[in-house]
């Protein structure tokens, strides 16, 4: 299985609501992540996770909180967004990171974000 | 840090040979990665270069070249499903992307 799978596929919120992402892997992969992708523009790393726990955080704002409750899932919680927000957000897995090395990253196919 | 250039915009012919450039300057070297993203899908792995010289994948070689902060990403026999942008991106303890060139081939 060589599957990054993300749900939902689509999600419309208003700006007081709560709701989460979520991401699941099966391939072993012990690092797993969180893009924001604004339309036209390449991914932008939000957060990254290395053996279940949160090694980089790109000063992200609060109102976007990771969660990996295994190696094989992760979890984005959303709560007082702002439109602005509105984006598509991918997960990645890789084998892992050693010392400042990045391996081969596995996508999945995104979370279309709305925030009215 | 990390600085990373490409073109924005690429056309080229059915059949064809591209080539995409891309610079960078970065605090700390551990590689360079080209993925490929249709339009509306995710990003996918096409080649990592941590050393000099061509790494060759059937259609798709890449290039680096450390003392010059280059690399380029070589597409043969161009296709019409090659349209697609591709991500030159700094491998670290994160993955910093360029810009993206986004390729039209055209029959």
């Amino acid at each position: 299985d060589t599957e990054v799978t993300q749900t939902p596929k689509h999600l419309v919120m208003g700006m007081t609501n709560k709701k989460s992402l979520k991401c699941e892997q099966h391939m072993g992969h012990r690092a797993m992540y969180w893009y924001k992708q604004k339309a036209k523009k390449p991914p932008e790393l939000m957060f990254v996770y290395s053996y279940e726990k949160l090694s980089i955080n790109e000063s992200v704002p609060s109102r976007f909180s990771p969660e990996c409750p295994n190696s094989s899932l992760l979890n984005l919680h959303l709560h007082a967004l702002q439109p602005e927000d509105s984006a598509l957000y991918l997960c990645a897995s890789s084998q892992g990171t050693s010392g400042s090395v990045s391996y081969e990253q596995y996508f999945g196919p995104g979370t279309r974000l709305t925030v009215t | 840090g990390q600085n990373i250039d490409q073109p924005t915009e690429m056309t080229a012919t059915e059949g064809a040979i591209v080539q995409i450039n891309c610079t960078y300057q970065t605090s700390g070297f551990n590689g360079l990665f080209w993925y490929q993203q249709h339009a509306g899908e995710a990003p996918t792995f096409l080649s990592y270069n941590v050393l000099d010289g061509l790494e060759e994948k059937g259609r798709f070689s890449s290039f680096l070249s450390r003392s010059k902060g280059y690399s380029y990403l070589l597409l043969k026999e161009l296709q019409m499903k090659d349209s697609a942008s591709y991500l030159c991106g700094d491998a670290g303890n994160m993955l910093t992307f360029g810009g993206g060139t986004r390729l039209m081939v055209k029959p």
